[in-house]
């Protein structure tokens, strides 16, 4: 099947640096890429839509100057949270739509902490 | 609006038991998918099945099998003969033109 990359999958900084989270699709042009976050225990929730080069789509509560979200090729998209404070470590998967058929791939995760 | 619920937030089965996560789901959409995904403790997830809205055939793979009603809005999955490894987090989800998960329902298989 198709593979959805996202690097890196563990990331640990300090309090006030920002962090790039990027997703790749390998081998299939993505239309559409998926963030979302996931707390302990808790569902995934969506974080923004982000259209090949269109700006995001941003959910409701989802600081877009906290979580920079760039879909600047068919096959890249990328999180940078700015100024990442401890409240903001959380498990962070990309999802990609293949374009044509819509099929969904998800990458693997990355995990935030912020120290 | 569009909503996922997944009403069983935790289940518990001792191993070679069958099992059924429901899924119940609102959309005002004609055309849409369901998708189901494993989470398992390592985070990433793991897809088992999508179905378009215009396919209600239901689907047996292995020991997983899936129970599409448009009628009830329902597309529940069925583990049959459980097993250890089934444990994990288990996440229906709707899709058409954004995604919504629902919940999830962590399942704990016991040998």
């Amino acid at each position: 099947g198709a593979v959805v990359s996202q690097h890196p999958s563990r990331v640990i900084c300090k309090s006030g640096t920002s962090v790039k989270i990027e997703c790749r699709s390998l081998d299939f042009q993505a239309t559409t890429m998926f963030w979302y976050r996931q707390f302990p225990k808790q569902s995934l929730m969506l974080m923004a839509t982000s259209n090949e080069g269109s700006k995001a789509t941003y959910e409701q509560g989802v600081e877009k100057d906290k979580f920079l979200i760039n879909h600047a090729s068919l096959t890249l998209s990328t999180l940078t949270v700015t100024s990442a404070h401890p409240e903001d470590s959380s498990f962070y998967i990309c999802s990609a739509r293949v374009k044509n058929t819509g099929e969904l791939f998800f990458g693997e995760g990355s995990r935030l902490t912020v120290l | 609006a569009q909503k996922v619920t997944q009403a069983q937030t935790e289940i518990s089965v001792v191993e070679k038991e069958d099992v059924t996560l429901d899924c119940v789901y609102e959309t005002r959409d004609t055309t849409y998918y369901l998708f189901w995904y494993k989470q398992p403790p390592s985070g990433e997830l793991v897809f088992l099945i999508r179905r378009n809205s215009f396919d209600e055939q239901n689907e047996i793979s292995g020991r997983y099998s899936w129970n599409f009603q448009k009628s009830t809005s329902s597309f529940n999955f069925t583990i049959t003969a459980s097993q250890v490894v089934d444990s994990a987090v288990y996440f229906c989800a709707l899709i058409n033109n954004d995604m919504r998960f629902g919940a999830g329902t962590r399942l704990t298989v016991k040998p």
